[in-house]
């Protein structure tokens, strides 16, 4: 089946720093990608929606310039935190459509962030 | 916009006990719908899904059943396992956004 590469899996780093997360589609060309936000105990939250070569469009809410996001080519989507603070700290995971109708998303496994 | 409701948990249960986690849907058009799965630690894995209304999905003896006359899709286990703890995660999708359910922490105890 479909396979969507997330990486790192796990990120620690000093608040200040920047953190890029790849999401990467192995076997299929991505041409939609999204981002979602996962705080402990909570669902899911989509942060953006991302299509190749065009700009994220991002969720109410979400500051887009402190999550920036770029969708290059169709296998490859990346999430940078910029200046990230112990507030960021979350579990990111990024999903992939090949654009099918009422294709299901394929998810990566996550990156589990922690900012000291 | 479309949204999902499920049930609040978490939920205990005793091995081999009866499980049914409800959801509902709210959608203009005509979603598919999902639960999708999420084991500690993992990132989410599809369970099974329903592309129509009253299509069944069925897998690892988890079904639910696409009820589009009251909007739901509820999923259900005969015989729950330890194993079976997770957090499950209700889900539609229509035209590529998908909308999520707040999750069901399910604790199966032996």
């Amino acid at each position: 089946g479909a396979v969507v590469s997330q990486h790192p899996s796990w990120v620690i780093c000093k608040s200040g720093t920047s953190v890029k997360i790849e999401c990467r589609s192995l076997d299929f060309q991505a041409t939609t990608m999204f981002w979602y936000r996962q705080f402990p105990k909570q669902s899911l939250m989509l942060m953006a929606t991302s299509n190749e070569g065009s700009k994220a469009t991002y969720e109410q809410g979400v500051e887009k310039d402190k999550f920036l996001i770029n969708h290059a080519s169709l296998t490859l989507s990346t999430l940078t935190v910029t200046s990230a603070h112990p507030e960021d700290s979350s579990f990111y995971i990024c999903s992939a459509s090949g654009g099918q109708f009422m294709e299901p998303q394929h998810f990566g496994d996550g990156t589990r962030l922690s900012i000291l | 916009g479309d949204s999902v409701t499920q049930m609040e948990g978490p939920v205990t249960l005793s091995e081999e006990a009866f499980l049914t986690i409800n959801c509902t849907y709210t959608a203009t058009g005509y979603p598919s719908l999902f639960w999708y799965v999420q084991y500690p630690g993992e990132g989410l894995q599809l369970l099974l899904k329903a592309t129509k209304a009253d299509d069944k999905g069925s897998n690892k003896g988890f079904e639910a059943t696409y009820r589009k006359e009251t909007t739901s899709f509820h999923l259900e286990k005969g015989s729950v396992q330890v194993s079976d703890s997770a957090v499950y995660f209700c889900a539609l999708t229509d035209n590529n956004d998908m909308r999520f359910g707040a999750g069901t922490r399910l604790t199966v105890k032996p």
